[in-house]
């Protein structure tokens, strides 16, 4: 199956700085490569995602980009606020609609 | 539209007894998920369903644990004798199950407590 890890596990920024987050996979068949964000106390959601004929997406301060050779794919925000404190979980897809989630991230802004 | 929803909300419970999660999810998603998050802990896949597909249960932790689906409809977790180490939140996600769109959308969880 596939395996999935998360870099850093904890990651804690000042307010309007970037803050990138790694994830591995090790199925070269991963086709589909989204992060999910889940606040305190609430359900995950999707913020964004790329498939794999894409390198790079964008979303006003989010992106995220690809590098299927070397098997990773990274979650980059800009001009970070406050409000994107939360636990970050990439969850690429190998087969059928099964996604493998990773460990996750946790993000501190510091104001 | 309505979202996932799940019931209860919360469930506690004495050790050893079993209990009976409940998912409903989006109409018309052919793909159901469960998952358990511990406290502070990532998602730890349990179930899948695939519209008629025999079910993906490589993620069931143990026998005590078994899962049910009614079609594209509802579908109920149930844990039997459980364990303090079954508290946890459960997480059930649907998800329109085409190759347009593998986006999960998850319930807002069943909190399991065990005494």
């Amino acid at each position: 199956g596939e395996n999935v890890e998360q870099h850093p596990s904890t990651l804690s920024v000042q307010e309007g700085d970037s803050a990138v987050i790694k994830c591995t996979y090790s199925d070269s068949a991963s086709n589909y490569f989204p992060w999910y964000k889940q606040e305190l106390g609430k359900r995950p959601q999707l913020i964004i995602d790329i498939r794999s004929n894409v390198g790079e997406k964008k979303d006003q301060r989010i992106a995220v980009t690809l590098n299927k050779t070397a098997k990773h794919f990274s979650l980059h925000i800009t001009e970070t606020q406050p409000e994107d404190s939360a636990v970050y979980f990439c969850a690429p897809r190998a087969a059928g609609n099964k996604l493998t989630f990773g460990g996750g991230t946790r993000v501190l802004v510091k104001p | 539209g309505a979202g996932v929803s799940q019931s209860p909300s919360n469930k506690v419970t004495e050790k050893g007894k079993d209990v009976e999660l409940r998912c409903d999810p989006i109409s018309g998603h052919t793909a159901l998920y469960w998952y358990r998050q511990r406290l502070g802990q990532g998602l730890e896949f349990l179930i899948y369903f695939q519209g008629n597909s025999a079910p993906d249960k490589s993620g069931l932790p143990s026998d005590r644990f078994s899962a049910e689906r009614t079609g594209e409809s509802v579908s109920t977790l149930t844990i039997q004798r459980t364990q303090q180490e079954d508290s946890a939140v459960y997480l059930c996600a649907s998800s329109p199950g085409l190759p347009s769109s593998y986006e999960q959308y998850f319930g807002p969880g069943t909190r399991l407590t065990v005494t």
